[in-house]
């Protein structure tokens, strides 16, 4: 079965780029065009926020909130997709998920998420 | 962006006992595009139902989702121990998609 794997730095200083990795197993992230991948993040008092989305062939996108910041991105040779923003501040401490959107197979809903990764921006 | 608002934010109740949460939103969404999450601590979120009212592959018939419009409702016709967790409604009929701040089910 598929399973999705977040990966990358829990501590990011203000100002700085954060860069996030979904690794996906069990199944090729191009196998279906339906799907589109995810990542979705939970604020302590916020709650959850979808970030955007990325699509096999590289289409995108994005909440409006963030677009000016962020880039989505997708390696179909290592079977993973990613995420990176910019200027970060400690308005984006959360935990980052990265989720599929099973297209077809969930009537579009996110149908497979990873364990998600905690992100702390501070100095 | 469509703003969902989920009900009541925290409810105790005992196993074997009936959970009702509800999820309102500003502006009307597809039936097709609402969903149903369950998350517990440490764990990743649980794709319960689809479509308002479709049971996701392998969820127990003790869940079942309805409504339409503005309104839809999560329904746990009896609890279990393992269904005391954090649920989410989220809307991806019109972007950005968005979810409700979520309903706690705790044990009485």
């Amino acid at each position: 079965q598929v399973q999705l794997q977040e990966s990358g730095p829990g501590l990011v200083k203000p100002s700085e780029t954060l860069s996030l990795t979904c690794a996906v197993s069990g199944g090729s992230i191009s196998s279906d065009d339906t799907f589109y991948w995810n990542w979705i993040r939970h604020h302590p008092v916020k709650g959850l926020e979808w970030i955007g989305n990325v699509h096999h062939i590289g289409s995108t996108s994005y909440n409006p909130s963030l677009k000016s910041r962020l880039t989505l991105s997708v390696d179909t040779s290592k079977n993973q997709f990613s995420l990176r923003l910019t200027s970060v501040t400690a308005a984006d401490t959360a935990v980052y998920y990265c989720a599929r959107d099973g297209g077809n197979k969930s009537g579009y809903a996110l149908d497979i998420w990873g364990l998600g990764t905690q992100v702390t921006v501070s100095s | 962006e469509i703003v969902l608002t989920q009900s009541p934010g925290m409810v105790s109740l005992s196993p074997g006992e009936r959970a009702t949460l509800s999820c309102r939103a500003s502006q009307s969404v597809s039936s097709g595009y609402l969903a149903w999450y369950q998350h517990k601590p440490g764990q990743a979120p649980r794709l319960l139902i689809y479509g308002a009212s479709n049971r996701a592959t392998g969820i127990p018939d003790r869940f079942s989702g309805s409504g339409s419009g503005t309104d839809f409702t999560l329904t746990i016709r009896r609890l279990e121990p393992e269904d005391f967790a954090v649920y989410y409604c989220q809307q991806f009929g019109r972007s950005p998609w968005t979810f409700g701040q979520g309903t706690k089910v705790e044990i009485k």
